[in-house]
């Protein structure tokens, strides 16, 4: 199937410090979703991204959806320590069957030391 | 809010068991996923559902089926589980209008 491939694996802050994490893909995407996972809890959608361009904020968090459909990246700025959790990327469409199927990334561990 | 719940948190279960993994959605989406989450690999398809009685296979179907008698529920069942099928398990369902999943809490499986 469809392959995302997410970076970094893992990442250990300071609290206040700026995150970027990124997907890329060689299929395009309709649509990146960010997800954030708490530890022992399911994914909660953070942000979604429809057009190629597009920049979308959600309080410290900052996605874009490249303009190839290829790629997005996600900002947290000055992380606090309930940002830590897992964070995927995800896309959805074109091809790969149904248009609701995502494909996921293996996610971002952040870490944040107080 | 939508929800998403999955019967149980944790299980434990012997090999050879069969294992039902319980999930119901209260939105009426026509869209159910089954997943499993193993540290490393991220999050893989095991099976989805579109409809009541239609299901197809995802990435990883081998040792799993699935039933989608009514709309609201999505089951997993491992037939004969394996403990290479301890793992946590995630149900997701959508309205398939590009707003993403919603997911329940996760089941953590452990075969023994």
């Amino acid at each position: 199937g469809q392959q995302l491939n997410q970076s970094p694996q893992s990442m250990f802050i300071q609290e206040g410090e700026d995150v970027s994490m990124n997907c890329t893909s060689s299929s395009i995407f309709n649509t990146w979703l960010w997800y954030k996972q708490d530890p022992g809890e399911g994914p909660v959608l953070l942000i979604a991204l429809y057009k190629a361009g597009e920049l979308t904020s959600n309080g410290r968090l900052t996605a874009q959806f490249g303009i190839t459909r290829k790629d997005s990246f996600l900002n947290i700025s000055a992380s606090i320590p309930s940002d830590v959790g897992i964070y995927f990327c995800a896309g959805q469409g074109p091809s790969g069957g149904s248009n609701y199927k995502l494909t996921f990334g293996k996610g971002t561990l952040l870490t944040v030391n107080p | 809010d939508v929800k998403v719940t999955q019967s149980s948190r944790y299980l434990v279960k012997r090999t050879g068991e069969k294992v039902f993994l319980e999930c119901v959605q209260d939105m009426d989406h026509e869209n159910m996923f089954w997943y499993r989450q193993d540290p490393g690999l991220g999050l893989r398809l095991i099976y989805f559902s579109y409809d009541v009685k239609m299901k197809e296979k995802g990435d990883i179907p081998e040792g799993y089926s699935v039933s989608r008698e009514k709309k609201e529920r999505f089951s997993l069942i491992l037939e004969s589980a394996s403990t290479n099928q301890t793992s946590m398990y995630l149900c997701a369902s959508t309205m398939g209008d590009l707003y993403g999943y919603t997911f329940g809490s996760g089941t953590r499986l452990t075969v023994v």
